[in-house]
């Protein structure tokens, strides 16, 4: 079975906070994905990689950053936490045919 | 970008066939169609996927038509754990780079 693991299922951080999210797949995917989803707004993608050290722009990247040293790693870094960056966070991996595999999702709340 | 539309609700008994339909109208050529189910504080999960025609595995059937801008997935038979939002996705291609559309997601109350 594919294994998508976030650090953290729930984090709280205060207002200007560096945060880091990490993601971590196990069946040596090239693809991966970080996305936020609020209340009626569904999926919304932030960025993406297809392979280390490279990154694409989402939908909604502003904000936010990432990192990817190593294939099996993608990680979001928030420079400075803000109130509207509270949010579920999802990290995903992709196979060829683009079945994509979820990890269980950080709950990140910005005081 | 293709975009994809899906109703945003649906209820539905238990025991009942449940089919719920999406709208691709500019899928290319070498998209797949893909569903995802997803509980309330869960990562969304891989139901199905299908290029063409039909494709049935062990929890559901996902019907394709000819010309592809739409794809219908069927659940037989759902029980109350299948409450749940259903999203259908497109792959697509936008000068070269991978790019993933969700739909706005359905959301299946089954009851009893």
């Amino acid at each position: 079975d594919v294994k998508v693991t976030q650090s953290s299922r729930y984090l709280v951080k205060r207002t200007g906070e560096k945060v880091f999210l990490e993601c971590v797949q196990d069946m040596d995917h090239e693809n991966m994905f970080w996305y936020r989803q609020d209340p009626g707004l569904g999926l919304r993608l932030i960025y993406f990689s297809y392979d280390v050290k490279m990154k694409e722009k989402g939908d909604i990247p502003e904000g936010y950053s990432v990192s990817r040293e190593k294939k099996e790693r993608f990680s979001l870094i928030l420079e400075s936490a803000s109130t509207n960056q509270t949010s579920m966070y999802l990290c995903a991996s992709t196979t060829v045919q683009e079945t994509q595999y979820f990890g269980p999702g950080t709950r990140l709340l910005v005081l | 970008l293709a975009k994809t539309t899906q109703p945003i609700s649906m209820d539905s008994y238990e025991g009942q066939e449940v089919n719920i339909t999406c709208s691709h109208n500019n899928i290319a050529t070498n998209d797949y169609i893909t569903w995802y189910q997803q509980f309330p504080s869960q990562g969304p999960r891989f139901i199905i996927q299908g290029y063409k025609t039909k494709v049935t595995n062990e929890v559901a059937s996902l019907f394709i038509p000819a010309d592809r801008k739409s794809s219908t997935l069927s659940l037989p038979r759902v029980s109350l754990s299948d409450t749940a939002v259903y999203y259908c996705l497109v792959g697509e291609w936008d000068t070269g780079r991978r790019a993933l559309t969700f739909g706005s997601g359905t959301r299946l109350q089954v009851q009893p």
